[in-house]
């Protein structure tokens, strides 16, 4: 069965740091394409980032760029989100997601919270 | 930006009754290779988004027949051809077209 559980989620002060990770089970990390999607609370979705296969080719909204950096172990199932200089508006629910086409599968989510 | 416009973003339809979400994006979201990258997407209360539609209309895996996406270009059509109570939730449109991918802003499927 396909899963992907993810993690690191926080209460961090603005301005402060946070790794999520992404660990995927049941299929092989290595052929997909993998996003991170999130969701601020009663809002609607937002793409974030993807990381090709290989990890060569990665992406970001303009929101995140410089202060987020998406990477994988395809050694070891897991997908990352480093998240640096972190701001109120990034609070929100963050979904990793296979693919966003046909093989689309997403997690449950983890919530990040920024406040002081 | 390819910005993703949704109407309505609500509607209320009586068990059995057909229902109806229209997408339109800002550019075309047929790439040279000629597919179409766009995707429907649900959301049920209290869960995760699940993929609903791929490549404009193509169902994905367990997805009942009774959803069928359409359109091609800029406009796109959800229709489901009986409401059932299991269908509430939030329908995104998102495309996948070119970085960043972007969604709409939502409709809200309610039961009458």
């Amino acid at each position: 069965e396909v899963q992907l559980v993810e993690s690191g989620g926080t209460l961090v002060q603005p301005g402060g740091s946070l790794r999520l990770s992404c660990a995927a089970t049941g299929f092989t990390l290595s052929s997909y394409w993998m996003h991170w999607v999130r969701q601020a609370p009663g809002k609607g979705l937002v793409w974030v980032s993807r990381i090709s296969q290989e990890g060569t080719v990665r992406d970001y909204v303009d929101s995140v760029k410089g202060r987020f950096t998406v990477s994988r172990d395809n050694a070891k199932n897991t997908v990352y989100l480093q998240m640096n200089s972190l701001r109120v508006e990034d609070t929100a629910v963050y979904y990793c997601v296979r693919d966003l086409q046909k093989f689309s599968w997403w997690g449950q989510g983890i919530l990040v919270t920024v406040s002081s | 930006e390819i910005v993703m416009t949704q109407s309505p973003l609500s509607l209320a339809v009586t068990p059995g009754e057909p229902a109806s979400i229209s997408c339109r994006s800002s550019q075309s979201l047929v790439s040279s290779d000629g597919y179409i990258h766009f995707e429907w997407y649900l959301q049920k209360p209290g869960q995760s988004p699940h993929l609903l539609i791929y490549f404009g209309s193509s169902r994905a895996s367990g997805v009942p027949d009774r959803f069928s996406g359409s359109g091609s270009g800029t406009d796109f059509t959800l229709k489901i051809s009986r409401v059932e109570a299991e269908d509430v939730g939030i329908y995104y449109c998102m495309q996948a077209r070119e970085t960043p991918h972007t969604f709409g802003q939502g409709t809200k499927l309610e039961i009458k």
